[in-house]
């Protein structure tokens, strides 16, 4: 089956504690984006990476980390300078042009123990 | 910088209702306009993309148009089912595809 996927599903962070959260995508895509969504709000971008070994901030990255070592993996570290992560994380992925149609992951919520 | 916003923020209808969900958006300059559906806890699903230089797209019983000039989009709903109940989230990908920019959403209950 071609798609994204997250993992865990759920997460637990203790306070201090730096938490990695895996995205892998098999559709060949270029493009991988993690969006943070809380209550009440739309996505917010953290992260986005167009290329192997490249990536941009987006409008909420401070206290969150990147790599993208591989095409098909962009995994995001929550550090624990992250003063309020506890939230819905959510991985896409995308052609660059062309349709540029946008696939999800299911999503990992963190939570802060 | 472009903005997203839906309206209404929930909807409430009973079963066999077709519904008007829209979107507005602020920069005209968008490469292209998707619909999504997210049910509670769960992940994003992909309805319907529109290209910017497209008006409108159907899928079954959904159809999705754009007006760029005006920066609306609609996803029209036709006979409702109480499965449609779910967060229906509107988004525009800028020129640059560097990011989707998301609405925050409109909540569609369907009573049978």
């Amino acid at each position: 089956d071609g798609g994204i996927t997250q993992s865990p599903k759920y997460l637990f962070r203790k306070e201090g504690q730096n938490v990695t959260l895996s995205c892998e995508q098999n559709l060949n895509h270029d493009a991988m984006y993690w969006y943070r969504q809380d209550p009440g709000q739309g996505l917010r971008l953290i992260y986005y990476s167009q290329i192997v070994n490249d990536f941009q901030k987006g409008d909420i990255a401070e206290g969150y980390s990147v790599s993208r070592e591989k095409k098909e993996s962009f995994p995001l570290t929550v550090t624990s300078a992250q003063k309020n992560p506890t939230a819905f994380y959510l991985c896409a992925s995308s052609t660059i042009q062309v349709k540029a149609e946008a696939f999800f992951g299911q999503g990992t919520r963190l939570t802060v123990v | 910088k472009q903005e997203v916003t839906q309206i209404p923020a929930a909807l409430s209808v009973p079963e066999g209702e077709n519904l008007v969900l829209n979107c507005s958006f602020t920069d005209s300059a968008i490469y292209n306009l998707q619909w999504f559906r997210q049910d509670p806890g769960k992940g994003l699903t992909s309805l319907l993309l529109i290209q910017s230089s497209q008006r409108e797209q159907t899928s079954g019983r959904l159809n999705a148009s754009l007006d760029k000039s005006s920066g609306r989009s609609t996803l029209y709903i036709a006979a409702s089912q109480p499965g449609d109940s779910a967060t229906y989230l509107c988004a525009g990908l800028n020129t640059g595809f560097q990011k989707l920019v998301f609405g925050t959403g409109t909540r569609l209950l369907v009573s049978p």
